[in-house]
């Protein structure tokens, strides 16, 4: 149980262009997700947590009307990169909080490698 | 402030050998989570163990084995007959009760190498 998916896996973009990503909560009702983005050799950043129906809450320095979050059902979350540009690409990850389980739990998906040309 | 140090960039030993990771944490919480999470070459992040501050005994799963100590602050990750498999970064992180969402703080990361 607790599986939380991402799609796309990979994707290579052209500059200006916009890329969204999809988290989805397999089998269970996500009340919270967040979405974390990952440098090389560096940790995981958080960028915004999202809760179904409302609007994210970014991080500080997390530019908003670049990337998009919306919490619109119990089981997806999207994040939307806006006129992506070559510093965009890293590796984004969501994770998700069950909302019917222990609420500290977070489950991670597999990770969305961007890569903006 | 909350923060998790893991002062070990990189460690890198040979296999069958014995390795301790480790994560030193601060936080003016008195209930918390430590958690350990395995990111091998793939990128998908393995959960191997979570720990609440009210629980100090140490855990043993096969070759891993942990050490958690509020005296110091510690929540050490040992490896031991380690294998190349084991190969993959390392991130400790500590989650809040008082904190918003219970939103992890990392740990830089620790990258561990086991050459054959």
């Amino acid at each position: 149980g607790a599986v939380v998916s991402q799609h796309p896996s990979r994707v290579i973009c052209k500059s200006g262009t916009s890329v969204k990503i999809e988290c989805r909560s397999l089998d269970f009702q996500a009340t919270t997700m967040f979405w974390y983005r990952q440098f090389p050799k560096q940790s995981l950043m958080l960028m915004a947590t999202s809760n179904e129906g409302s609007k994210a809450t970014y991080e500080q320095g997390v530019e908003k009307d670049k990337f998009l979050i919306n919490h619109a059902s119990l089981t997806l979350s999207t994040l939307t990169v806006t006129s992506a540009h070559p510093e965009d690409s890293s590796f984004y990850i969501c994770s998700a909080r069950d909302r019917a389980w222990i609420s500290y739990e977070q489950y991670f998906g597999p990770g969305t490698r961007l890569t903006v040309t | 402030a909350q923060k998790v140090t893991q002062a070990q960039t990189e460690i890198s030993v040979v296999e069958k050998e014995d390795v301790t990771l480790d994560c030193v944490y601060e936080t003016r919480d008195t209930t918390y989570y430590l958690f350990w999470y395995k990111q091998p070459p793939s990128g998908e992040l393995v959960f191997l163990i979570r720990r609440n501050s009210f629980d100090e005994q140490n855990e043993i799963s096969g070759r891993y084995s942990w050490n958690f100590q509020k005296s110091t602050s510690s929540f050490n990750f040992t490896i031991t007959a380690s294998q190349v498999v084991d190969s993959a970064v390392y991130f400790c992180a500590l989650s809040e009760a008082k904190r918003s969402n219970y939103q992890l703080i990392w740990g830089a990361g620790t990258k561990l190498i086991i050459k054959p």
